[in-house]
């Protein structure tokens, strides 16, 4: 299974673009990328998913090098409601899902 | 998206009580489910995976006698704390995968367990 690392916590303006990078050297050929939010108290909401290269919806962009050991969330523009814990979730299949300790975002006025 | 839908939200009950938590995939057909426990401050931590009509695969260290989970159908697991301590106190929450490959998992809003 692959393992991811991400930055414990960032800090960002409200209006500011935000980019959380996710590091999963040992990604495999069949595995997908997937971003989750979560806010106190509930449970994660899907935000996007990747294989390569770039995927976009309406609430962020996905950015995955070509050597898939990576890959970069973007925030456009967050505001306060954003401020909650990101997850990177690397997988395939109906693998588990196994959680590393994400990345707390606070978005400060 | 696909909604799961978790039972109760939160409970509080006496040590050495037992507890059942229902996840249900309300608009999809969902062959595994996953039951995560998450602490205050922590990540989730996978607990074990149902498979609708087998036995549930057990995380290690996770005991299979006190947390019985049950996938009778494919749009509802159930979790059971069995005999419950204060330290079972914690937040549970269900996840589950559509039947097809590489989808996302959708997860439950959790269940907010303390034990008094």
């Amino acid at each position: 299974l692959a393992k991811t690392t991400q930055p414990i916590s960032m800090d960002s303006y409200e209006g500011q673009e935000v980019n959380i990078t996710c590091s999963h050297n040992n990604i495999a050929t069949n595995d997908y990328i997937t971003w989750y939010q979560q806010f106190p108290s509930q449970g994660p909401r899907f935000i996007i998913q990747g294989y390569k290269t770039k995927v976009t919806n309406e609430v962020a962009s996905l950015f995955i090098p070509a050597d898939r050991k990576s890959s970069t969330l973007s925030l456009p523009r967050v505001s306060l409601s954003d401020t909650a814990v990101y997850y990177c979730l690397v997988g395939a299949g109906a693998n588990n899902l196994f959680f590393g300790t994400g990345t707390r975002l606070t978005v400060i006025p | 998206g696909a909604v799961v839908s978790q039972h109760p939200s939160r409970v509080i009950c006496k040590s050495g009580t037992s507890v059942k938590i229902e996840c249900r995939s309300l608009d999809f057909q969902a062959t595994t489910m996953f039951w995560y426990r998450q602490f205050p401050k922590q990540s989730l931590m996978l607990m074990a995976t149902s498979n609708e009509g087998s036995k549930a695969t057990y995380e290690q260290g996770v005991e299979k006698d006190k947390f019985l989970i049950n996938h009778a159908s494919l749009t509802l697991s159930t979790l059971t704390v069995t005999s419950a301590h204060p330290e079972d106190s914690s937040f549970y929450i269900c996840s589950a995968r559509d039947m097809g490959a590489n989808t996302e998992a959708f997860f439950g809003q959790g269940t907010r367990l303390t034990v008094v």
